[in-house]
């Protein structure tokens, strides 16, 4: 059964830094798209970030240059580094896949987690 | 930077049919795709590829494109069906979502 479990949310003050990880099972990380998309409270969906099955990653103009997303083979584990945060940062993190069959330059999710609550006051 | 623009909340009586729409630029080049997503929950795809419906989706769920507009269908509306829809598309840089339907059932 394919499961991703997000974890490592909480609060942070602003300038701060955090990450997140995203365990994966039922399927091989390395094999997927895999992403980071975030809802701030009360508001919509926003992607934030991708990395390829090919490793190569991109990222929203919001967060470029200060969020970094990655993964662990070994663990079947996804990341995402978040340096410098901002209190507009605030937000629901869900990991989602991407199916394999959809990997290409659009692509949607089949499988997300239940989130992780990142909180950064000012 | 690119947007999909949907109808803030759309309202039903149980039985009838749903009609949520999403308009963007690229939508005539680019599939969209469609989430349901109930208070306290992560979304769930109901709609792939404009008009795909995964494994374990009601019938009553389906997809059509004209143009630079993609309609979400709901038809015989179910007081379940009550969620957040949002659509979503491939922009330059990723994948970009709409700003979301509240779906009421009256």
């Amino acid at each position: 059964e394919v499961q991703v479990v997000e974890s490592g949310g909480g609060l942070v003050q602003a300038g701060g830094s955090l990450r997140l990880s995203c365990a994966a099972s039922g399927f091989t990380v390395s094999s997927n798209y895999m992403s980071w998309v975030r809802q701030a409270p009360g508001k919509g969906l926003e992607w934030v970030s991708v990395i390829y099955s090919a490793g190569s990653t991109n990222y929203a103009d919001s967060v470029k240059g200060r969020f970094t997303i990655s993964r662990d083979n070994s663990k079947n584990t996804l990341y995402l580094q978040m340096n410098s945060l901002r209190v507009e940062d605030t937000a629901v993190y869900y990991c989602a896949r991407v199916p394999v069959a959809a990997a290409g330059t659009s692509y949607y999710f089949d499988y997300w987690g239940q989130g992780t609550l990142v909180t950064v006051s000012s | 930077s690119y947007e999909l623009t949907q109808p803030p909340s759309v309202s039903v009586s149980p039985g009838q049919t749903a009609r949520i729409t999403c308009s963007g630029d690229a939508l005539p080049k680019q599939y969209a795709y469609w989430y349901q997503q109930k208070p306290g929950q992560a979304p769930v795809l109901v709609i792939y590829k404009d008009n795909e419906r995964p494994s374990g989706i009601p019938e009553r769920f389906s997809g059509s494109s004209s143009g630079t507009t993609v309609t979400l269908t709901i038809s015989g509306v179910q007081a379940e069906d009550e969620a957040d829809y949002y659509c979503q598309s491939a922009d330059n840089s990723g994948t970009v979502f709409g700003g979301g339907t509240q779906l009421t059932v009256l």
